[in-house]
């Protein structure tokens, strides 16, 4: 399975953007990038996902490098409200949807 | 709308007590998913349902015993807990399980499960 590393805590300032980083060095071709949150004690939430062309939604932008070791999550304009565990997650091939939560990364927006 | 509906929001069992979770998805999604949080811990994977059918446990204990009686609705009862499955449970839903498919999986808020 493909696993992923991401920093443990970030800090970002309110109305800045937010850049998560996310190495998965070891992703097959045919495997995706999904990115969650989770705010406290809360069900976690999907963000976007990517398999290896950059993507954008209204919440956030997702950028794989072309050698898709990995990506970046950008939150344009971080809210008192983007505070979360952030899960960086590779979709783990023929796996029946399992998806393998790593650590994720506790991303704290300050005023 | 991506809702997924979960109740009980808290639970707070005896050990000798049977209880059960209930989920809830009218998104018309065949696959659903029980998943188990400890405290400051990321979620794992319980188990899997594929229309209906189970598709994965992932060496659950006996004592959990999950149901899908229709595509809209997912169960998991309770039994004989002990005070480590203390934890947030949480169901997800997603269109289709399996395979090559990469659909989304969309999260309800969790059930807190005390057990005393």
């Amino acid at each position: 399975d493909a696993k992923t590393t991401q920093p443990p805590s970030m800090d970002c300032a309110e109305g800045r953007a937010a850049n998560l980083p996310c190495n998965h060095s070891t992703i097959s071709g045919n495997e995706y990038v999904y990115w969650y949150r989770q705010i406290h004690s809360q069900g976690p939430q999907y963000i976007i996902h990517g398999l290896k062309n950059n993507e954008t939604n209204e919440m956030a932008s997702l950028i794989i490098t072309e050698d898709r070791k990995s990506s970046t999550l950008i939150l344009p304009h971080a809210t008192l409200r983007d505070t979360a565990v952030y899960y960086c997650i590779v979709r783990v091939t023929d796996s029946w949807g399992k998806l393998q939560f790593g650590a994720g990364t506790q991303v704290v927006v300050t005023p | 709308d991506t809702e997924v509906t979960q109740t009980p929001k808290h639970l707070v069992m005896g050990m000798t007590n049977k209880k059960s979770l209930k989920c809830e998805q009218h998104m018309g999604h065949r696959a659903m998913y029980w998943y188990k949080q400890k405290a400051k811990k990321p979620p794992e994977l319980m188990f899997v349902y594929s229309y209906e059918k189970l598709s994965i446990n992932e060496s659950v204990p006996s004592r959990f015993s999950p149901e899908c009686p229709n595509s809209s609705l997912l169960n998991l009862h309770l039994h004989a807990l002990q005070p480590e499955d203390s934890a947030l449970y949480l169901c997800a839903s997603s269109l289709l399980a399996g395979g090559r498919y990469q659909d989304t999986q969309y999260f309800g808020p969790g059930t807190r499960l005390t057990v005393l």
